[in-house]
């Protein structure tokens, strides 16, 4: 069974930076074809893709925050980690880590996780 | 950079035919993916490549994809369709993921 969980803090200082992490089960992120991606809701806001990382390491960010934005892997623990810097109050949302599927005319998340909360505040 | 619209809101009555539509530049060149999410949960695929089903998601979904123009299906709708529902594409020349805006869909 295939399986993500989110972990961070659920409240940071304007002008910090966000460490968020997700940890999978039920797949192996060193498997061709398998990649994770973490995804934002602001409240009562649209789906926004922040970043996505593949199985051989090659990555993508959103061009309007890849300034900020830093995914990695570490396949031993099998996790995924997001860091965002200079975080602001529009930056609250529920921050979603899924895995996407790559190849062969799939290219969509199977799996989500929870998702977790993050309010920037000071 | 690659766009696609949705509707803000559906509306539809119980047991009637919802559509959602997915509007971007020949999208249909692309394969869309559809997302159910209702509050306080996480999404969940319901269609994928355009008209495929996952497990577990009943054939009242289905999909279509032609022209500028992709189309979630929902027959016989029931209240528990109630949710926010998104589309999805893999825009390859920037190598992005890109999703609509949602639709609200409301059963009356």
């Amino acid at each position: 069974q295939v399986t993500l969980r989110e972990s961070g803090p659920a409240l940071v200082k304007p002008t910090q930076t966000l460490t968020l992490t997700c940890s999978l089960s039920g797949f192996s992120l060193s498997t061709s074809g398998m990649c994770v991606s973490w995804i934002r809701q602001p409240p009562g806001k649209a789906l926004e893709w922040l970043a996505l990382i593949r199985w051989d390491d090659d990555k993508y960010y959103s061009t309007s925050l890849k300034t900020r934005l830093t995914i990695s892997k570490d396949t031993s623990n099998n996790q995924v980690v997001l860091t965002m810097t200079n975080m602001d109050p529009v930056d609250t949302a529920t921050y979603y880590c899924a895995r996407f599927l790559y190849g062969d005319s799939v290219y969509y998340f199977d799996s989500w996780g929870q998702g977790t909360l993050v309010t920037v505040s000071s | 950079s690659y766009e696609v619209i949705q509707p803000l809101s559906v509306s539809v009555a119980l047991g009637q035919t919802a559509r959602i539509t997915c509007g971007g530049n020949n999208i249909g060149s692309k394969n869309v993916h559809w997302y159910q999410r209702k509050p306080g949960q996480a999404p969940v695929v319901v269609i994928y490549t355009d008209s495929k089903w996952p497990s577990g998601i009943p054939e009242r979904f289905s999909g279509s994809n032609s022209g500028n123009t992709a189309t979630l299906t929902i027959s016989r709708a029931q209240a528990g369709d109630e949710a926010d529902y998104f589309c999805q594409v893999w825009d390859s020349s920037t190598a992005h993921v890109v999703f609509g805006g949602g639709t609200k869909l409301t059963v009356l």
